[in-house]
């Protein structure tokens, strides 16, 4: 019963570096997203996608860039690193149905703790 | 511009007596209304939600409360346990975004329940 996973759990990168983080569902989800999640900000949408070989922007997309070659994956890199880009990263996905109520939920992975020094 | 706002960043309760905690809305189109509650090293999880056409919603020791004219929403929980003590964000979608099943997500607002 896995759900939603996120890979790595913790990330230390340096100024310019790069690196994708791995999101991975197993609910057949059309929609999955990334969040990042600041103190005192919330959680905030990077990117999303409504399906397999699709990616839109969210609200904090710059630095940020995402694919989605497989349903059930979902990756987001990050090209050159900032310490700007310090945060927890939250993948979410959610299903396509007629449920509008239950099309809403969107079910998290355990994060992603990364520091760019 | 935050249209989801949770304006208490925290909360304090007694065990056994009632926690609310507040969300404060701009967008009149937002129509589905939900709390996720989100412990320490753990991603948020669904907690309970609303539709705009209902203005109170039970789970249990959870209720979630709407007020469209006020555009205010409250989660009680009664009676409040520590195993409650936690992160809670309120989070809103329209229905401009119900095809892609995007979400607002206020601040959060931490809860600790005392023994």
């Amino acid at each position: 019963n896995a759900g939603v996973t996120q890979t790595p759990k913790f990330r230390v990168l340096k100024t310019g570096q790069s690196m994708t983080l791995l999101c991975a569902q197993d609910m057949n989800h059309e929609y999955m997203y990334w969040y990042r999640q600041d103190p005192g900000m919330g959680l905030r949408l990077i990117h999303y996608s409504v399906g397999e070989g699709t990616t839109a922007k969210g609200e904090v997309p710059d630095g940020y860039n995402v694919s989605r070659l497989k349903k059930q994956n979902f990756l987001l890199g990050l090209e050159s690193a900032a310490p700007s880009q310090t945060s927890v990263y939250f993948c979410a996905s959610s299903y396509l149905g007629t449920d509008q109520l239950a099309k809403n939920i969107q079910y998290f992975g355990a994060g992603t703790r990364l520091s760019v020094l | 511009d935050q249209q989801v706002k949770q304006n208490s960043p925290s909360l304090s309760v007694q065990e056994g007596r009632i926690s609310i905690l507040n969300c404060d809305y701009t967008n009149s189109m937002f129509d589905y209304f939900l709390w996720y509650k989100k412990y320490p090293a753990e991603g948020p999880t669904f907690l309970i939600s609303i539709s705009s056409i209902k203005d109170k919603n039970e789970d249990g020791r959870f209720t979630v409360f709407l007020n469209k004219s006020a555009k205010h929403l409250s989660l009680h929980i009664v009676p409040s346990q520590p195993g409650d003590s936690a992160v809670y964000f309120c989070a809103a979608s329209g229905a401009r975004s119900s095809n892609t099943g995007k979400l607002i997500f206020g601040q959060g607002t931490t809860l600790q329940v005392k023994p």
